[in-house]
């Protein structure tokens, strides 16, 4: 089965530090992963996603994930964090089996302190 | 553009009530499912459709009905809640079916929270 792994529950960073949310992937085949982001009382927002080529992925509101093949990993980053970017944070991977469906991580909690 | 609109935003159901819960999105999109969050066990999905009169279930399908008649609507329905549906459910949907659609982000609604006592 195609899954990921987030190995943090909660990641804290003050503002202006870069931040990085790790996320780990086991599948058979060539991944498809995602990263998502939840906002207090709304549903989850797509950040970006990784089908193939370059290994470093840019996304919405500043943020980057570096695929790793030999480490198996795709974490999130970002250079300078804001207060604005604490959120609950969820990687996924796409089930090649059915095609259809995205399995999801427990989820991260990034707390970005002033 | 509304985008996927859940209702209602908060339910309180006693055990062995039945409900809906409504998902409703205006994309044209063929893709829709059905997600419970629970804390420290991030999502699970329930069902998911890939098309009007084609459903098919998830990972966590019991005590969970759906049916899609149209290509917007996607309810979930609750024959008999138990204290263990208690929970947060997401609907969310995607375009297409084809190889490209499988990739593109889903789009997901607010949320129902939904207490069982």
């Amino acid at each position: 089965a195609q899954s990921v792994a987030q190995p943090e529950d909660q990641v804290n960073v003050a503002e202006g530090n870069p931040l990085t949310v790790k996320c780990t992937y086991s599948v058979s085949g060539n991944p498809y992963l995602f990263w998502y982001v939840q906002y207090p009382n709304r549903g989850l927002q797509f950040l970006l996603k990784y089908i193939t080529g370059d290994n470093l992925v840019k996304g919405s509101y500043g943020f980057e994930a570096e695929f790793n093949k030999s480490q198996t990993s795709f974490h999130l980053k970002k250079p300078s964090a804001l207060v604005s970017d604490s959120a609950l944070y969820f990687c996924a991977v796409r089930d090649i089996a059915t095609g259809f469906r995205l399995n999801f991580g427990k989820g991260t909690s990034l707390l970005v302190t002033p | 553009n509304a985008g996927v609109t859940q209702t209602p935003k908060f339910q309180v159901l006693k055990t062995g009530q039945s409900m809906t819960l409504q998902c409703a999105q205006d994309m044209n999109h063929e893709y829709m499912s059905w997600y419970r969050q629970d804390p420290g066990m991030g999502l699970r999905l329930i069902h998911y459709s890939v098309g009007a009169g084609i459903t098919d279930q998830g990972e966590v399908p019991n005590g969970y009905n759906v049916s899609r008649s149209t290509t917007e609507d996607f309810p979930l329905r609750l024959l008999s809640a138990a204290p263990s549906q208690t929970s947060v459910y997401f609907c969310a949907s995607r375009q297409g079916t084809q190889t490209l659609g499988y990739n593109s982000p889903l789009h997901f609604g607010n949320g129902t929270r939904l207490t069982v006592t």
